[in-house]
C-alpha cells in the first residue's frame, strides 16, 4: 500500500526550540514536498526535492530547511520556530500526475 | 503565475440537494486540474483530475468536475448531497510537465467548507 508517513501527528513547542518533523514514502519516488495548511489560505508549498541531494524553495521557505540525503526521507527542520509557524504540515510524493499526502503534522509554537 | 479562485469559502446545501462548488483558474496554458478533500482532522484525499482527454472527468463518491478551458474553469459537482459529504474541497492546479523536469508544485485555493443540512 502506497504511504506517505509523518511524525509527530501533533507537536506544541516553545518559541526557538529547534525541532524536526519527519515524512517517509514507500513508493521510490524521486519528488517530494512540503506544504503548510492556514485557515482562508489554503495551502501553500515551503520546499521541495527533485531527487537526493537536489532541494529547492517553495512559495513560503523562510524559517525552514529540509535535507535529502536518501529518496525515502525528506525531513522538515524548524531551526528556531516562532509563533507564526504555528500550523498544518504536509508532506507530499508524486507519481506522474498525481500527489500523495501524508495525513499532516499539527504543529503549536508558543 | 499560476492563481485557483474558489467561489464561496463556505456552501451549505440540504441532503439530496446539488452539490456546485466553483473554482477558476488562472494559468499561461491549460494545467493538469484537481479536486482533494479534507475531512475533519484528516489529510487530502483525491477526489479526481483532469490531465487530458476527456473533459468531464468523474471521481470517487459520485463526484465529477467538467474542464472548461473557455472559462477557465472546473466546478465540481454532485446530484445529490449525502451527510457525509461534509468537508473542506479544495481546488488545486499543476504546471504539466516539462522535459528536463518539474516542480511539480499544486497552487491551491483557498477551500470552500461544505456543510448539508439534514
Amino acid at each position: 500500500e502506497a504511504q506517505v508517513t509523518q511524525n509527530p501527528r501533533y507537536l506544541i513547542t516553545v518559541t526557538g526550540k529547534k525541532l524536526t518533523v519527519t515524512c517517509s514514502q514507500n513508493m521510490n519516488h524521486e519528488y517530494m514536498s512540503w506544504y503548510r495548511q492556514d485557515p482562508g489560505l489554503g495551502l501553500r508549498q515551503i520546499y521541495y526535492s527533485m531527487n537526493v541531494e537536489v532541494t529547492d524553495k517553495g512559495d513560503v521557505p523562510e524559517g525552514y530547511k529540509v535535507s535529502r540525503k536518501e529518496k525515502r526521507n525528506f525531513p522538515l527542520i524548524l531551526e528556531s520556530p516562532s509563533p507564526n509557524q504555528t500550523s498544518l504540515y504536509f508532506c507530499a510524493t508524486r507519481p506522474p500526475n498525481i500527489q500523495y499526502f501524508g495525513a499532516g503534522t499539527r504543529l503549536s509554537v508558543l | 503565475a499560476q492563481s485557483v479562485t474558489q467561489l464561496g469559502s463556505h456552501v451549505s446545501v440540504s441532503e439530496g440537494a446539488l452539490v456546485l462548488l466553483r473554482c477558476n483558474y488562472s494559468s499561461s496554458v491549460p494545467p493538469y486540474l484537481f479536486w482533494y478533500v479534507q475531512y475533519p482532522n484528516q489529510g487530502l484525499q483525491l477526489l479526481l483530475k483532469y490531465t487530458t482527454g476527456a473533459t468531464l472527468v468523474k471521481g470517487i463518491n459520485g463526484f465529477e468536475a467538467e474542464f472548461k478551458k473557455s472559462e477557465t474553469s472546473f466546478h465540481l459537482t454532485k446530484p445529490s448531497a449525502h451527510m457525509s459529504d461534509a468537508a473542506e474541497y479544495f481546488c488545486a492546479v499543476s504546471d504539466r510537465p516539462r522535459s528536463g523536469g518539474s516542480n511539480y508544485k499544486l497552487t491551491f485555493g483557498k477551500g470552500t467548507l461544505l456543510t448539508v443540512n439534514p
